[in-house]
């Protein structure tokens, strides 16, 4: 089944305290993406990449990390993670074209707390 | 800047009740507009894209329209399994996608 996979689901942590949020696709996309969902704000970018080894910012990347060293996977990193990094996080990916004009396929999320 | 403006935000419709989703969008070099399903807990669904002004698309009971200004999402005889967020992204150039607020339809029984 193709499918976009994160991890963990839900997330618990203490201010300063890194961590590192998974994400796995087994569709062969080229584009991946990070996004945060917070209530009013809508879906915000934070991440992107175009391929192996080649990632931008997008419209929020303060406080956070990525890398794409391998096609599928696409780890967030919150090196310092603060109270204000407290949201709904999706990684989604997309074929050949980027999102520009194919759909983006979403994970399942991942709610972070931090307090 | 790119905008998506959503309207209503909520909507709550009785079953067999037909309406419409208001998506408005302002972006320089539209390369395509998106229709996607949310549910709670759950990750955006990828319902439709729109390319350019007079296009429309169709799945059961959703219709999506596109016009260079606004996109509309109609519901005809909605069921309660149709209660979801739906959101609507514009991309543009640089490989910029734009997301609106999102509208949450209730269809009651």
């Amino acid at each position: 089944e193709a499918q976009v996979t994160q991890n963990p689901r839900y997330l618990i942590t203490v201010t300063g305290k890194k961590l590192t949020v998974t994400c796995s696709q087994n569709m062969n996309h080229e584009y991946m993406s990070w996004y945060r969902q917070d209530p009013g704000l809508g879906l915000r970018q934070i991440y992107y990449s175009m391929n192996v080894e080649v990632t931008d910012k997008g419209d929020v990347p303060e406080g956070y990390k990525v890398s794409r060293k391998e096609k599928r996977n696409f780890p967030l990193i919150l090196e310092s993670p603060s109270p204000n990094q407290t949201s709904l996080y999706f990684c989604a990916s997309s074929d050949r074209g980027g999102q520009a004009r194919s759909p983006l396929h979403f994970g399942n999320g991942t709610r972070l707390t931090v307090t | 800047e790119d905008q998506v403006t959503q309207s209503p935000e909520a909507l709550r419709l009785q079953e067999g009740e037909s309406s419409s989703l208001n998506c408005s969008y302002t972006v320089s070099g539209l390369r395509g507009l998106f229709w996607y399903r949310q549910d709670p807990g759950k990750g955006p669904e990828f319902l439709f894209t729109l390319y350019s002004a007079g296009e429309e698309k169709e799945k059961e009971r959703l219709k999506a329209t596109l016009t260079k200004k606004e996109s509309f999402l109609h519901i005809t005889a909605p069921k309660p399994e149709d209660s979801a967020t739906y959101l609507c992204a514009s991309s543009g150039g640089y490989q910029k996608v734009t997301f609106g607020t999102g509208t949450k339809l209730q269809v009651i029984p």
